[in-house]
């Protein structure tokens, strides 16, 4: 059974830092891993979807990157800004099943 | 505008009124999913479809029903709702396949009494 994991659960920086959040699985039949972003009581998201055959995109002040050999992504967020707090998911495109499996999420607060 | 949207955004309802969430996207896409959000169990998914007329079980399908019968829609169905289902329910589609982009509604809160 596929398991995501996401560290930290929490995190608060000021604003300005430069900051990585992990997304690791147990399982390497993933196929692609997509981040969301969710805010209080708001839908998820879409940021970026990292396809199996990648290693890592970008969009803006964000960059993600997959290995699939050692069952982890990270989400780069440069130059945070108190915009940025929500919560991160990171969600793995499992190869079985036709869904997604989550992670817990990252729960970001950027101080102004 | 691209988007997949859902109905009611919120709801309160009693044990056993049946109800149904709608949802629709408009972008013609085939794979369409529901999933539920819950304090300290994320998000899991409840059935999904592939396509018109074909769904199949997620991961939490008790208590719930679905039916595809066009494209753009994907109602969930709750025919005899019950306090633990009380949770946040999201749409989400991709183009065909769950490991296409997937895309998700704004949420529908459900309360049951």
């Amino acid at each position: 059974k596929q398991e995501v994991t996401q560290i930290p659960a929490a995190l608060s920086v000021p604003e300005g830092e430069n900051l990585v959040l992990n997304c690791s699985f147990t399982d390497s039949a993933i196929y692609n891993l997509q981040w969301f972003r969710q805010d209080p009581g708001k839908g998820l998201t879409s940021l970026l979807l990292i396809q199996s055959s990648q290693r890592e995109q970008t969009s803006g002040r964000l960059n993600a990157s997959l290995d699939k050999s050692s069952g982890r992504s990270t989400l780069y967020i440069a130059a945070s800004q108190p915009g940025d707090s929500a919560t991160y998911l990171c969600a793995g495109h499992m190869e079985y099943g036709n869904k997604l499996v989550f992670g817990a999420g990252t729960i970001l607060r950027v101080k102004s | 505008e691209a988007q997949v949207t859902q109905n009611p955004r919120y709801l309160i309802t009693v044990t056993g009124k049946k109800l149904t969430v709608t949802c629709s996207q408009n972008m013609n896409h085939e794979y369409m999913s529901w999933y539920r959000q819950d304090p300290g169990l994320g998000l899991r998914q409840i059935y999904y479809s592939m396509n018109v007329e074909v769904t199949d079980k997620g991961d939490v399908p008790e208590g719930y029903k679905v039916s595809r019968k066009e494209k753009r829609n994907f109602p969930l169905i709750l025919e005899s709702p019950s306090p633990n289902q009380t949770s946040l329910y999201f749409c989400a589609s991709g183009l065909d396949r769950a490991y296409n982009e997937q895309f998700f509604g704004p949420g529908t809160r459900l309360t049951v009494l």
